[in-house]
């Protein structure tokens, strides 16, 4: 399958800094890319969707302002908790589908533990 | 008629068992139905997919049934092992490139040797 990559894998910040993540595919060139939050043993939360070179789209309840998606590129998407507090600690991964996949085949990325103190 | 129904929540079986994992699904547009695996940890793995115009594939160990007029599709892992000990997740979305999945709540695989 197609590669996609993470950087960093954990992060550990103090309350009221930002962090960046980013994501990039290795393989392909990634036409849509998705950002996923995910609580200990629960399921897959979207938190957006960037297509390359427009404005991410936020599901319900996800502050745009504090989750900063970009997606420049076809094979780079950062996503930045700006004044990152506590209950923003999770694990954050991306997943992208793009030219050359089948249907609808979206790679996910290794993810990134993000601890907030 | 968004929501993925994945069950069982967890599920132990011995090596060399036969474990079924099973979706339900509303939408009638969806048209295409991965399976992911994920490690503690990591992030998930593509492991196999279908689309409706096939009642079953296979992969290796792994296959996926489905049931067009039922709306549900599952996961069977042919002669388990250890290693396959792992959460599963069904989806779901339009064939459509760039559509978001819709994930199941996910199935806690525990194979025993």
């Amino acid at each position: 399958g197609a590669v996609v990559s993470q950087h960093p894998s954990r992060v550990i910040c103090k309350s009221g800094t930002s962090v960046k993540i980013e994501c990039r595919s290795l393989d392909f060139q990634a036409t849509t890319m998705f950002w996923y939050r995910q609580f200990p043993k629960q399921s897959l939360m979207l938190m957006a969707t960037s297509n390359e070179g427009s404005k991410a789209t936020y599901e319900q309840g996800v502050e745009k302002d504090k989750f900063l998606i970009n997606h420049a590129s076809l094979t780079l998407s950062t996503l930045t908790v700006t004044s990152a507090h506590p209950e923003d600690s999770s694990f954050y991964i991306c997943s992208a589908s793009g030219r050359g996949l089948g249907y609808n085949e979206q790679f996910f990325g290794p993810g990134t533990r993000l601890t907030v103190l | 008629q968004q929501q993925v129904k994945q069950s069982p929540q967890s599920l132990i079986v011995q090596k060399g068992g036969i474990p079924i994992i099973n979706c339900a699904y509303e939408n009638t547009a969806f048209d295409y139905f991965p399976w992911y695996q994920q490690f503690p940890g990591k992030g998930p793995a593509l492991l196999i997919a279908i689309r409706p115009d096939v009642s079953e594939k296979k992969e290796g160990r792994f296959t996926i049934s489905f049931n067009k007029s039922a709306k549900q599709f599952s996961l069977h892992i042919m002669d388990s092992q250890p290693g396959d000990s792992a959460t599963y997740f069904c989806a779901a979305s339009e064939s459509q490139a760039g559509t978001a999945l819709i994930f199941g709540k996910g199935t806690t695989l525990s194979v025993s040797s």
